[in-house]
């Protein structure tokens, strides 16, 4: 385990469902990421929040909203998705946004779009 | 732009043999490389990590490889064993980016 944990990890959603992504880091970390990962295609940065304050948003559709209400819990809500959307949903967290900081994975909501 | 990418989608050895992941990059800038290990249902784990004052690298049966000439990034499994199939991937971060870099990874399966 890395310390890093994420619920629900399956979800199945239709179009104009509402639902939420939750995260939960237990390291005591400050920084806090989304990330997307595609079949077949590279980790996406979606957001980083640093000290509960957004410091990235990677051109992420609105339709993704993210929440971090303190440096150890982050939200994902999702709204109106739409089938490409259909992912892993990959949480991590890290001691600060520099250079080095080693950056902990959570294992990830499997998102399914109907 | 800035991308990040591996030479082979799969790779497939025999357990004991050494195993070579190879990743290539493109920004120059890039002073930072990291390789992730993903098992199934699992998230990105951290194997090892190098700067780009530095040309290798050993871990514990790992061993990382930069040749900045030509922006080439390796890492190699000494004794590859069953426990090391997984998807690796290469990322990497210069040093105005907050954000990693990932390439598309490669899944290595070790047969016994």
């Amino acid at each position: 385990e890395t310390g890093v944990t994420q619920t629900p990890r399956h979800l199945v959603m239709g179009m104009t469902n509402k639902k939420s992504l939750k995260c939960e880091q237990h390291l005591g970390h400050n920084a806090m990421y989304w990330y997307k990962q595609s079949a077949k295609k590279p980790l996406e940065l979606m957001f980083v929040y640093n000290f509960k304050e957004q410091t990235e948003n990677n051109s992420v559709p609105s339709r993704f909203s993210p929440e971090c209400p303190n440096s150890s819990h982050l939200f994902l809500h999702l709204h109106t998705l739409q089938p490409e959307d259909s992912a892993l949903y990959l949480c991590a967290s890290s001691q600060g946004t520099g250079l080095q900081v080693e950056q902990y994975f959570g294992p990830g909501t499997r998102l399914t779009v109907t | 732009g800035e991308s990040v990418g591996l030479h082979l989608p799969t790779l497939s050895v025999q357990e004991g043999d050494n195993s070579i992941i190879n990743c290539a990059y493109s920004n120059s800038a890039s002073d930072y490389f990291i390789w992730y290990k993903q098992e199934s249902g699992k998230g990105p784990q951290f194997i090892i990590d190098i700067r780009s004052n530095m040309d290798k690298r050993q871990g514990q049966r790992v061993t990382v490889l930069l040749n900045k000439t030509v922006k080439h990034l390796s890492l190699q499994i000494a004794a590859t064993q069953p426990g090391d199939s997984a998807v690796y991937f290469c990322a990497e971060r210069d040093q105005a980016g907050t954000a990693l870099i990932f390439g598309k990874g490669t899944t290595l399966s070790v047969s016994s």
